[in-house]
């Protein structure tokens, strides 16, 4: 079935760039999502790619995507403590309006 | 704009207590989700709806039950609570899948005890 991964935990300086890594399973996903959560609150969508694409930059944040791999990475560049939060990569399900989303990976900014 | 809203926010249940949890949106999506989020396991898929007047489970639909009588609402209802239902539940909306993705609300954070 499909399934996405992420690591759960990453640790960064303030200033550093983080690169958060997702793997996915269903290789005809169409879009492919970044989504943040902050304490207490909703998935606000971050950025998404579409499936024909190798990279995208948005300011601060770069998503590259590797097809032949099924791997998904996004890059904040200069991070910065409100970066700290819970982020999730998303893919969509073929023929469908359904999103299989990875388990998460809590992003820790410190000084 | 209010988005999709969920209430309540917060809500403690005794065993075997039943509940409602509401949704509304007033983007006029077609499309409506219910997940629920368990540390360190992401979220699963409760039920969705592609429409007024169709539902369909998703990855983990025992214990629930939704209904979709009109475009802008989508309640999840839990009949019989259970600890194993004690989570944080969110509420989404899409018009499609495309460059917006899903739209979620705050969230109901549920203890059941």
């Amino acid at each position: 079935g499909e399934d996405v991964e992420q690591s759960l935990f990453l640790s960064v300086r303030e200033g550093d760039s983080s690169v958060i890594n997702c793997t996915y399973t269903d290789s005809s996903s169409t879009y492919l999502y970044w989504y943040k959560q902050e304490p207490g609150a909703g998935l606000q969508l971050l950025t998404y790619i579409f499936s024909n694409m190798d990279m995208k930059q948005d300011q601060r944040l770069t998503v590259l995507l590797n097809k032949k791999d099924k791997h998904l990475s996004l890059r904040i560049a200069d991070t910065q403590t409100g970066d700290s939060a819970i982020y999730f990569c998303a893919e969509s399900i073929r023929n469908t309006d359904k999103l299989i989303f990875g388990t998460g990976t809590r992003l820790q900014v410190f000084p | 704009n209010a988005g999709v809203t969920q209430t309540p926010k917060f809500r403690i249940l005794k065993i075997g207590q039943s509940m409602t949890l509401q949704c509304t949106q007033d983007m006029n999506h077609n499309y409506m989700y219910w997940y629920r989020q368990d540390p360190g396991m992401g979220l699963k898929l409760i039920y969705y709806s592609v429409g007024a007047g169709i539902t369909d489970k998703g990855e983990v639909p025992n214990g629930y039950n939704v209904s979709r009588s009109t475009t802008e609402d989508f309640p999840l209802r839990l009949e019989l609570a259970a600890p194993s239902q004690t989570s944080v539940y969110f509420c989404a909306s899409s018009y499609s899948l495309g460059n917006d993705g899903y739209t979620f609300g705050s969230g109901t954070r549920l203890t059941v005890v």
